[in-house]
């Protein structure tokens, strides 16, 4: 059974600082992985998806790794802002495509 | 061009009674799926549909049922409401059949507190 870890639970920053968020997968046979954002009291919005082939995708001040063979794929957000503070999550698909399983999410908070 | 909508946003049930949560999505996409979100425990599929007509289990699906109305539309019913089914459930759309290889987009979520 896959299992998504994120490591730190939380982490809080000062505004500017350049910052990495951690996921962690137990089974490789991933067909893609998706970073969401969340936050309090709302829905999840997707920021980036990587397919199992790539091995990184940018958005903006976002910039997303993937090393599939190790299990492993980070969230890099440059030049943080308050604004950033959110939960982030991360989620794989298994290569059948019949199962999204979720990491616990990493709560962020962007200090002024 | 409003997404994923759910209803309703809150929700307080006592134990035994049953209900249905609604979810609509305009994006005329094939998918639809609920999770439900617990504290430290990240979300989790209860069900899934990958085209209309068509449903699916997920990893929690005990307790619950669903009806993939026609597109637009993907309701999720508890009967029988148990304290353990407290939770905020999200309902999500995305283009593609499946999970493939599509970004999946959210509702705003329902928050169920069964007493």
């Amino acid at each position: 059974k896959q299992e998504v870890t994120q490591i730190p639970a939380a982490l809080s920053v000062p505004e500017g600082e350049n910052l990495v968020l951690n996921c962690s997968f137990t089974d490789s046979a991933i067909y893609n992985l998706q970073w969401f954002r969340q936050d309090p009291g709302k829905g999840l919005t997707s920021l980036l998806l990587i397919q199992s082939s790539q091995r990184e995708q940018t958005s903006g001040r976002l910039n997303a790794s993937l090393d599939k063979s190790s299990g492993r794929s980070t969230l890099y957000i440059a030049a943080s802002q308050p604004g950033d503070s959110a939960t982030y999550l991360c989620a794989v698909t298994n290569n059948a495509g019949n199962m999204l399983t979720f990491g616990g999410g990493t709560r962020l908070m962007v200090k002024p | 061009n409003a997404g994923v909508t759910q209803t309703p946003k809150f929700q307080v049930l006592k134990t035994g009674q049953s209900m249905t949560l609604q979810c609509a999505q305009d994006m005329n996409h094939n998918s639809m799926y609920w999770y439900r979100q617990d504290p430290g425990m990240g979300l989790r599929l209860i069900y899934y549909s990958a085209s209309e007509g068509t449903t699916d289990k997920g990893e929690v699906p005990n307790g619950y049922n669903v009806s993939r109305l026609n597109k637009r539309e993907f309701s999720l019913r508890l009967e029988s409401a148990a304290p353990s089914q407290t939770s905020v459930y999200f309902c999500a759309s995305s283009e593609g059949q499946g999970f493939l290889p599509y970004e999946q987009y959210f509702g705003p979520g329902t928050r169920l507190t069964v007493t």
